[in-house]
């Protein structure tokens, strides 16, 4: 059974810091990872999408690495904002379906 | 707008009531599948479904019932609501089998049983 752990659970950073959240994986026969955000009381949005023979994806500010061998992704927001304020999900994807982190909640202070 | 509609927003139920929760996709996915979010608990698998007429369990299926007819809809029925399905629903696509393109979630239903 595929477990997927993100640390930290929450992290409060000035604005303007980057910031790196991490997840891991415990069967890295994934097909690939996918990182979501989630606004309180909201739905999930897709961030990014790494396919399993991909090392890295980037959008604007974000970029997420991956690296099956060892279980493990990242994903750096540069030059963080009050805006970038939510939960963050890391979900592995395998065997017809997503596994879920139980997320990173992030505070950006103005 | 192409995405994944989900239908009511909200709901209360009394125990023991019945109801469907409506999911529907405009991208011609043929996975769909249903999620609930706990506290706690992040989110878990109910039911999911690769293609019309086919669909099967995932972690959490008790209670719960699926059907797809159609390429587009996947609603997901509660037989008799209890309070631990109290919970936020979330539907969720995809453009190819095992998520290779990957998921598309819907906004939610949040669903109280009392």
């Amino acid at each position: 059974k595929q477990e997927v752990t993100q640390i930290p659970a929450a992290l409060s950073v000035p604005e303007g810091e980057n910031l790196v959240l991490n997840c891991s994986f415990t069967d890295s026969a994934i097909y690939n990872l996918q990182w979501f955000r989630q606004d309180p009381g909201k739905g999930l949005t897709s961030l990014l999408l790494i396919q399993s023979s991909q090392r890295e994806q980037t959008s604007g500010r974000l970029n997420a690495s991956l690296d099956k061998s060892s279980g493990r992704s990242t994903l750096y927001i540069a030059a963080s904002q009050p805006g970038d304020s939510a939960t963050y999900l890391c979900a592995a994807s395998n065997d017809y379906k997503l596994s879920f982190g139980a997320g990173t909640t992030v505070t950006v202070r103005a | 707008n192409a995405g994944v509609t989900q239908t009511p927003k909200f709901q209360v139920l009394k125990t023991g009531q019945s109801m469907t929760l409506q999911c529907a996709q405009d991208m011609n996915h043929e996975y769909m599948s249903w999620y609930r979010q706990d506290p706690g608990m992040g989110l878990r698998l109910i039911h999911y479904s690769v293609g019309a007429g086919i669909t099967d369990q995932g972690e959490v299926p008790n209670g719960y019932n699926v059907s797809r007819s159609t390429t587009e809809d996947f609603p997901l029925r509660l037989l008799s609501a209890a309070p631990s399905q109290t919970s936020v629903y979330f539907c969720a696509s995809s453009y190819f089998v095992q998520g290779a393109g990957g998921y598309t979630f819907g906004s939610g239903t949040r669903l109280t049983v009392v």
